[in-house]
């Protein structure tokens, strides 16, 4: 699976869009991007997934730039209990487990 | 989506000993993991585990260490054995269809060894 890399920490306004990058140029062209969050104590929770097309779901968007080389996760109005760990993970179709990197550390500010 | 029940959710043991931790899916999935969060850290996939099979091991982890069962398609163990201090982490269960990519996870099992 491609490695990828995201900020260590980002901080945001609340209500404004959060806007979180993750870079993966070595992407294969059948590795999707996922994008998972954990909040504080609690196990990882599933946010979006896309290939090449924009996503957008109830709870983000997913920018994925032609080349495929990055994408950006979109939070369109953040809220405090947006808090938490980001992690941008790029796999390939199958049976296999996601490999988590650091992921970006999003706090939402008052 | 799959709702992942996982018991105990935390325990406090001593060196030597072993604890089992269970994983309960509320629907048939095709794929179930484990996984081990240390201290401040980013989770690490320990195994997959295989219903009917022997469990596939990450590197770094043995089968003797972590004995993982799977006997059908919505329940697993792991077993930490022989536990030392260092063993003391989160330890989260996580299923999901093969079709779909997406995972779910448990609220994961805190294990504190002294």
């Amino acid at each position: 699976d491609a490695k990828t890399t995201q900020p260590p920490s980002m901080d945001c306004a609340e209500g404004r869009a959060a806007n979180l990058p993750c870079n993966h140029s070595t992407i294969s062209g059948n590795e999707y991007v996922y994008w998972y969050r954990q909040i504080h104590s609690q196990g990882p929770q599933y946010i979006i997934h896309g290939l090449k097309n924009n996503e957008t779901n109830e709870m983000a968007s997913l920018i994925i730039t032609e080349d495929r080389k990055s994408s950006t996760l979109i939070l369109p109005h953040a809220t405090l209990r947006d808090t938490a760990v980001y992690y941008c993970i790029v796999k390939g179709g199958g049976a296999d487990g996601l490999t988590f990197g650091k992921g970006t550390h999003l706090i939402i500010q008052p | 989506s799959a709702v992942i029940s996982q018991k105990p959710s935390r325990d406090i043991c001593q060196r030597g000993t072993s604890l089992t931790i269970q994983c309960q899916v509320d629907s048939q999935v095709t794929m179930m993991f484990w996984y081990r969060q240390q201290p401040g850290q980013s989770l690490t996939l320990i195994a997959t585990a295989n219903q009917g099979s022997e469990a596939t091991y990450e590197s770094g982890f043995v089968i003797d260490k972590f004995p993982i069962s799977r006997p059908n398609l919505t329940f697993s163990t792991l077993t930490v054995s022989n536990m030392s201090p260092e063993d003391s982490s989160i330890y989260l269960c996580s299923a999901g269809h093969s079709n779909t990519g997406e995972l779910f996870f448990g609220e994961g099992s805190r294990l504190t060894v002294l």
